[in-house]
Parts: structure tokens; C-alpha cells; sequence
């Protein structure tokens, strides 16, 4: 069955450093990858996504993220943060075997240090 | 803009009281979906609707149910809410089934049940 795994359920950073929240899945087919943030109090908006064609995905906010097939991966980077970015990021897989439906990964919120 | 939106935002419900969630959208898109998020957890899917075919997950409760009755409007009833129910509720859209997986969400209700 699919899973995502996000290992880290916080990381604190400080302001204008970079950061990598990291994000693994388990599936036997072609997937479809997506990052979520969640901002406190607040539905769920989509980050950037992975469907096809190039490994490297730049989503808004100055996020990017990489597929790596071979290492079932797809972490998302920026390389400067800023106190904004505080938030809960999730990372999903789409498949075939899901319906398409969305596999969420449990979250990392982003703790921003000044 | 095009949306998904949410009411109320914040819910307070009594034990045992029955209580109606709202949702709408602009989006005018087929696939309507009801996620229960608790607490530094992933979104939970409750339901979706494709048009107004009803899908129900397999694990969600009886006390759990959803109309819809056209494609902008879509409620969630919990019948008899119980202390384990007080969560965040996300709705959330997708274009078609076979897009499921980009999904738009509203700001979702925070529902409090003393």
C-alpha cells in the first residue's frame, strides 16, 4: 500500500537560513507528488507538484522540490527562509492503486527562529 | 476569484447536539471532498462526492454523514457529536475524479464541542 513518510514533525530554522523538509513514499507505480502548507488556522494550499517532466519543481513562495525515483524522494527546499514561511507542511502522493485520491504524510511544521 | 468556501469558521457545538457544517464553491467543479484534520495530524478523508455519486470511506463513522444538493453546496451533519469529535473540517474540490489529486480547499471549520 502507499505511504508517505515525513521524518522530521518539526524543524526549527532561523531567518534567511535554507532549509530541506524531507519527504519519502512507497509505491509501486508512477506517481503523482504534491507539497501542502498550512498556515495556522487555515485550509490547506498547494505548494508545487510533481506530475511529469523535469525532477526539479518550483512551487510559489520560493519553495522548489525534487523528485528522486531511485530514492523514493521528493524534498522540498528554499534557500533563504523568512518568518512568513512559519507554517505545517504536508507532502502527498497520488497513484493509480490510490484512485487518485490524495496519501498525506503526518506534517512538519516549520518553526521560524528569529 | 474563484473558491471554496467555508461557514462558519469557528463552531461550537453541545455534546450530543446536532450541528451542520457548510461548504460552496465557484469553482464549479465536480469532485467535492469532507476531511476531518485533528490536531498536528494529516487530513483524514470522511467522503467525496463525484457529481452526486456518494462515496463514503470505509472508516468513517455512522455519526458522519454529507448531502449535496447541487454542485456548489455540499454539508457535513454529524448527528450526535462527541468530544472526539472537535477537530478542524476541510473541504475541498477537484476538478474530475481523474484530477483528483489537485485538490483546492477552503479555510476550513473548527469545530469545538463542549
Amino acid at each position: 500500500a502507499q505511504s508517505v513518510t515525513q521524518l522530521d514533525s518539526q524543524v526549527p530554522v532561523f531567518e534567511e537560513a535554507p532549509v530541506e523538509l524531507r519527504c519519502n513514499y512507497s509505491s509501486s507505480v508512477s506517481v503523482y507528488l504534491f507539497w501542502y502548507v498550512q498556515y495556522p488556522n487555515q485550509g490547506l494550499q498547494l505548494l508545487l507538484k510533481y506530475l511529469s517532466g523535469s525532477t526539479l519543481v518550483k512551487g510559489i513562495n520560493g519553495f522548489e522540490a525534487e523528485f528522486n525515483k531511485s530514492q523514493t524522494s521528493f524534498h522540498l527546499r528554499k534557500p533563504s527562509v523568512h518568518i512568513s514561511d512559519t507554517a505545517e507542511y504536508f507532502c502527498a502522493v497520488s497513484d493509480y492503486n490510490s484512485n487518485y485520491q490524495l496519501i498525506w504524510g503526518a506534517g512538519t511544521k516549520l518553526i521560524i527562529k528569529p | 476569484d474563484a473558491m471554496v468556501i467555508q461557514n462558519p469558521r469557528y463552531q461550537v457545538t453541545q455534546f450530543g447536539k446536532p450541528v451542520t457544517l457548510s461548504c460552496s464553491q465557484t469553482l464549479n467543479h465536480n469532485v467535492m471532498y469532507w476531511y476531518q484534520q485533528k490536531s498536528s495530524q494529516a487530513p483524514k478523508l470522511l467522503f467525496h462526492y463525484y457529481d452526486k455519486d456518494f462515496n463514503n470511506e470505509a472508516d468513517t463513522p455512522d455519526n458522519f454523514q454529507s448531502r449535496r444538493p447541487n454542485t456548489s453546496f455540499c454539508f457535513l451533519d454529524i448527528r450526535s457529536p462527541g468530544l472526539g469529535d472537535a477537530a478542524m473540517y476541510l473541504c475541498a474540490t477537484s476538478s474530475d475524479r481523474t484530477s483528483s489529486y489537485e485538490q483546492y480547499f477552503g479555510p476550513g471549520t473548527r469545530l469545538t464541542v463542549t
